[in-house]
């Protein structure tokens, strides 16, 4: 069991579909982080929160949207995606400290069709 | 950010003891170093962090050398559940608008009975 939720753990949408995914943690965490991760690489950063407001974006496509409702929720939004996007993604928290280490959740497996 | 390199693999068997060597000839005077281990359709987990010399907890070592160039990760005995992809990474959060933790490519260790 890891302290970060996501759900749903798989999802399977059509390029037309709009669908979200969500991340929830209850630590106290004021960082919190999307990665994307294809098979056999290693997980490729998207986008941070920080006390609730986008401080990176790593130039992601602008069908993927990010949201921060409040401290312990992630969300992000997809629209129109491209069967490349297929991947697992991972949501992560951190202390917003000085080398404090990411939680990360067991994500969600994405197959776009 | 300060680029790491490490073996894409290694093999050992159940019983050794496992050192995984990680490279970061750039690495700035307030970096950290961090290892992460993932194992299939999970998301990564904190390992171990240290700045130099060595490190200790529960379940590995880290071994940092004086000119902090490089690092290794010792874990003892290993069973076949070791059996993951360890990442280094190096990096320091100081700047909170640059929370960016960029994983490398990582080692796939495999243990075997």
């Amino acid at each position: 069991d890891t302290e970060v939720t996501q759900t749903p753990k798989h999802l399977v949408m059509g390029m037309t579909n709009k669908k979200s995914l969500k991340c929830e943690q209850h630590m106290g965490h004021r960082a919190m982080y999307w990665y994307k991760q294809k098979a056999k690489k290693p997980p490729e950063l998207m986008f941070v929160y920080s006390y609730e407001k986008l401080s990176i974006n790593e130039s992601v496509p602008s069908r993927f949207s990010p949201e921060c409702p409040n401290s312990s929720l992630l969300n992000l939004h997809l629209h129109a995606l491209q069967p490349e996007d297929s991947a697992l993604y991972l949501c992560a928290s951190s202390q917003e400290t000085r080398y404090s280490p990411l939680h990360f959740g067991n994500g969600t497996r994405l197959t776009v069709t | 950010l300060a680029k790491t390199t490490q073996p894409i693999s290694m093999d050992s068997y159940e019983g050794q003891e496992v050192n995984i060597t990680c490279s970061h000839n750039n690495i700035a005077t307030n970096d950290y170093i961090t290892w992460y281990q993932q194992f299939p359709s999970q998301g990564p987990r904190f390992i171990i962090q240290g700045y130099k010399t060595k490190v200790t907890n529960e379940v590995a070592s880290l071994f940092i050398p004086a000119d902090r160039k490089s690092s290794t990760l010792s874990l003892p005995r290993v069973s076949l559940s070791d059996t993951a992809v360890y990442y280094c990474l190096v990096g320091d959060r100081s700047d909170s608008s640059a929370s960016k933790i960029i994983f490398g490519s990582g080692t796939r260790l495999s243990i075997r009975p």
